[in-house]
């Protein structure tokens, strides 16, 4: 089994909705991630969380928010998805430590038309 | 200003051959790390290697090296003997200190093309 699953793997949804990206770890790991990949731009941070009780921004959070349900669990919302959130969505969990090497998920593609 | 610039949008390689993809980055930290990650058209994203800004010697794993030069700030990838299962996207990306922590900052990515 993978040890970082998400879900969906592709969702579309309309302008508007809100929708919620699931990200599940078992690696035991207490920092957790979200980004998005968009063409020629690489991955960008959305939210981290170094445990359960911390929540915080990255560099593109706005029209985003995050819950940390659990160590394990790290969930991603658009509440009103817009067109310009379409993109390929990482969760990514890292041991703690300076090195830091983060364990990517299989991605979630979304398209908001 | 860029952090981490990989100005390759595009490499071919011949199978069997080796090649660099080149990577060179921004920092004022003094303690930084530096990866390469591959991720193939099935889309996840898989760890390559790792080399720290205090390491004396290049990191290795396998067919991957990581030719690290600290005075010009590059960290080029080197895979040997390229594999036709090698085609893929590959990121260069730093982590540096920042106030609260650490975050990690990606290039923008050099798609690899392994030719028969």
């Amino acid at each position: 089994d993978a040890d970082v699953t998400q879900t969906p793997r592709n969702r579309i949804t309309k302008t508007g909705k809100r929708i919620m990206l699931e990200c599940s770890q078992t690696k035991g790991h207490d920092r957790m991630y979200w980004y998005r990949q968009d063409p020629g731009l690489g991955l960008r941070l959305i939210y981290y969380s170094f445990d359960v009780k911390d929540i915080n921004k990255g560099e593109i959070s706005d029209g985003y928010s995050v819950s940390r349900q659990a160590q394990a669990k790290f969930s991603l919302s658009l509440e009103s998805a817009i067109p310009n959130q379409t993109a390929l969505y990482f969760c990514a969990t890292s041991p703690p430590g300076p090195q830091e090497t983060q364990y990517f998920g299989p991605g979630t593609r979304l398209l908001v038309l | 200003a860029q952090k981490i610039t990989q100005t390759q949008p595009g490499m071919f390689v011949q199978e069997k051959e080796a090649v660099t993809l080149d990577c060179t980055y921004d920092t004022s930290d003094p303690s930084y790390g530096l990866f390469w990650y591959k991720q193939p058209s099935s889309g996840e994203m898989i760890f390559l290697i790792y080399q720290g800004s205090y390491d004396q010697q290049n990191a290795t794993e396998g067919r991957y090296s990581l030719n690290f030069q600290k005075a010009r700030k590059s960290a080029n990838l080197v895979i040997s003997a390229s594999q036709l299962g090698d085609s893929a996207m590959y990121f260069c990306a730093m982590r540096e200190a920042y106030t609260g922590g650490f975050k990690t900052i990606f290039g923008a990515g050099t798609r690899l093309f392994v030719k028969a």
